[in-house]
């Protein structure tokens, strides 16, 4: 399996603009996770999906960020608009809930978001 | 609300020598806990996770050590190398299983 899939890697925005960032689970995993990492802050977790449905988005820092999962292959996190105090890491992760795995979570090589 | 500390937040050492990072966390009602890897510019690998009903984890050079009564884990790595160098964070895993709080991390320099 290639891993947790993030894309774009980089993303530099001018303030006010809509940023779209994309992950891809580890096939089969049925859990998504969206952090961000910052200096300040060190890593937060955002948003988490089971099965598709989001179960915990008390980490969304505001309605400017959302987050959806079409199907368990694909997930967005968007920013509309966005803000310089929103540039940060922002990484994927994915676990599979069984006995043997006990939720160990994988994660994607991030996006590193500029907002100007 | 689960409070992840890790001490020290940054150690340099030799090579060669064994060291131990620590991770302490404030509510012992865990799911588990993990330990990571960061590189410089990249995302997080798993290096060991220990379930809740364990003590010990084990991976080559690294041994995990978990003490729920306490608050405590510690990551003992033997033999270290320049490539262990790297940030370490430990992450305790809530009792639903699935939301991580993250400490800040114990950024390791193995000097050659």
């Amino acid at each position: 399996d290639a891993g947790v899939i993030q894309s774009p890697r980089h993303e530099v925005t001018e303030m006010g603009q809509e940023v779209t960032l994309r992950c891809k689970p580890i096939s089969g995993h049925d859990y998504l996770f969206w952090y961000r990492q910052t200096m300040m802050r060190g890593l937060e977790l955002l948003i988490y999906f089971n099965n598709n449905v989001p179960i915990d988005d008390s980490g969304m820092p505001e309605d400017r960020f959302s987050a959806k999962m079409p199907n368990a292959s694909f997930s967005t996190l968007k920013i509309q608009p966005s803000e310089p105090r929103d540039s940060a890491v922002y990484f994927c992760a994915s676990s599979l809930a069984t006995s043997q795995t006990w939720m160990e979570q994988f994660f994607g090589p991030g996006t590193r978001l500029t907002v100007l | 609300k689960q409070e992840v500390t890790q001490i020290p937040a940054a150690l340099s050492v030799p090579e060669g020598e064994n060291l131990v990072l620590n991770c302490s966390f404030t509510d012992s009602a865990i799911y588990n806990l993990q330990w990571f890897r960061q590189d410089p510019g990249k995302g997080l690998t798993s290096l060991l996770l220990i379930q809740s009903s364990q003590r010990e984890q084990t991976s080559g050079r690294l041994n995990a050590s978990l003490d729920k009564s306490s608050g405590r884990s510690t990551l003992y790595i033997a033999a270290s190398q320049p490539g262990d160098s790297a940030t370490y964070l430990c992450a305790a895993t809530e009792t639903s299983g699935s939301r991580l709080t993250f400490g800040e991390g114990t950024q390791l320099t193995v000097n050659p």
